[in-house]
Formats: C-alpha cells, structure tokens, sequence
C-alpha cells in the first residue's frame, strides 16, 4: 500500500521558516492535505489540494508538491505554530485507502 | 455551526465489542461522506473506515471484517461498531466529515474524539 514519510521533527526560533515535507512515489500527481494537531485537540485541516489555505489559515502558510515530495510551509514562524503536522493523500483508484504521513513535532 | 460529538467509548477486554455514534449537527449526514480516525496514545493519525452517502463502506486494513459502520440519516448520527477488540486497537476514534473533490477527499470537519481501551 501507499505510504507517506515525514520527519519525526523539526525545529525553529520564531520568525523563521520551517518547511514540512512529505515523501511519496509519485506525490506530485496526487492531491496532498495538511493537517495540525496541537496537544490534547483534534486536528485540523490547514492546507488542502497541495496548495488551497481554507478560510481562517494565515497567508504564512503555503503547501507545494513536486515529484516525490509534497512540502508545507511556514513563514514567520509563531510560538502558536508549535504543534504536529500530518500529510494526508486520498486513494479510491481500487479500494478505498486514506493514508497519513507518520507527523512531523514542529517545536518553535 | 459544525459539531461532531462522539460517545459509546469506555474499557472493554480483548475479543469483546462496543459501539461508538457520532452525532452531527450543522450539516446533513444524507449527503456528506462520513468517517472515523483514531490515534494511539502518543501515536499519529490512522484512518478506520468511511461511509459514503449512498450508504456503501470502507475499511482500513487493520479493521476489515471486525469493524462495520452503519449510518440513520433520520438522527444525522453515524455508529461504528468494533467486534473482536484487540488490545491493538486503544485509540482516540475521532469522527470527521470529508470534502471530496476533483476525485481526493479531506477531512474538514472533527469531533472531539471517545477513547476506547482494550485491556485485560
């Protein structure tokens, strides 16, 4: 089955940059939603389709996909940011399989 | 407003089963795609089952032909029933309604989770 990889972790000093990234055969040619979980609540979505940042996301957030690797970013980094960040493709081309990226722990 | 409220979670044994609902309000689940996430104590993100609005259902691997997932549009509630519990399956199962589009889905909308502990 598909499988998506991320890093256990990054980190950065508030006002960087942090870049997520997600590997997969092949990505680019499927759509890729993020997802961030702060402790103790539930997940929520903050990048859908590669690139499109629902309402109420800040602009400081952008996603990508390019070959094997689909990337979130993080400009202008906040202390509030500091969560885990989950990839997510979805895949009924036979069965149906929904899989999730092992997270990324984004420490600010 | 969108809420999702999940209840039926609580201790049960290995081999033993219990039934989770989610009931939803802001939307209709008639004609929105349905779905269960749980997560692992300390663990990420893994995807249970969805039920489509025509009624048909999905699985994830490590759930097939123990889990089944039923839906009453009348109540706008959504069950998961999980029959020969594994000590495997202690997670946090989150409810979540799905966007679909352009033939890839998401999940836009969560309730707040019921946790179910499979132990001895």
């Amino acid at each position: 089955s598909y499988a998506l990889t991320q890093a256990p972790s990054v980190s950065v000093a508030p006002g960087q940059t942090a870049v997520i990234t997600c590997g997969g055969t092949d990505i680019g040619s499927r759509s890729v939603h993020w997802y961030q979980q702060k402790p103790g609540q539930a997940p929520v979505v903050v990048m859908s389709f590669d690139g499109d940042r629902p309402s109420g996301i800040p602009a400081r957030f952008t996603g990508s996909t390019s070959g094997n690797t689909a990337t979130l970013t993080i400009n202008w980094v906040e202390a509030g940011d500091e969560a885990d960040y989950y990839c997510q493709i979805w895949d009924d081309t036979d069965d149906v399989d929904v899989v999730f990226g092992g997270g990324t722990k984004l420490t600010v | 407003e969108v809420q999702l409220v999940e209840s039926g979670g609580g201790l049960v044994q290995p081999g033993g089963s219990l039934r989770l609902s989610c009931v939803v309000s802001g939307f209709t689940i008639s004609s929105n795609y349905m779905t269960w996430v749980r997560q692992a104590p300390g663990k990420g993100l893994e995807w249970v089952a969805v039920i489509y609005s025509a009624g048909t259902t999905y699985f994830g691997d490590s759930v097939k032909g123990r889990f089944t997932l039923s839906k009453d549009n009348s109540k706008n509630t959504v069950y998961l029933q999980m029959n020969s519990l594994r000590l495997e399956d202690t997670a946090l199962y989150y409810c979540a309604g799905l966007y679909c589009s352009s033939g890839s889905c998401y999940f836009d909308s969560w309730g707040q989770g019921s946790l179910v502990t499979v132990s001895s």
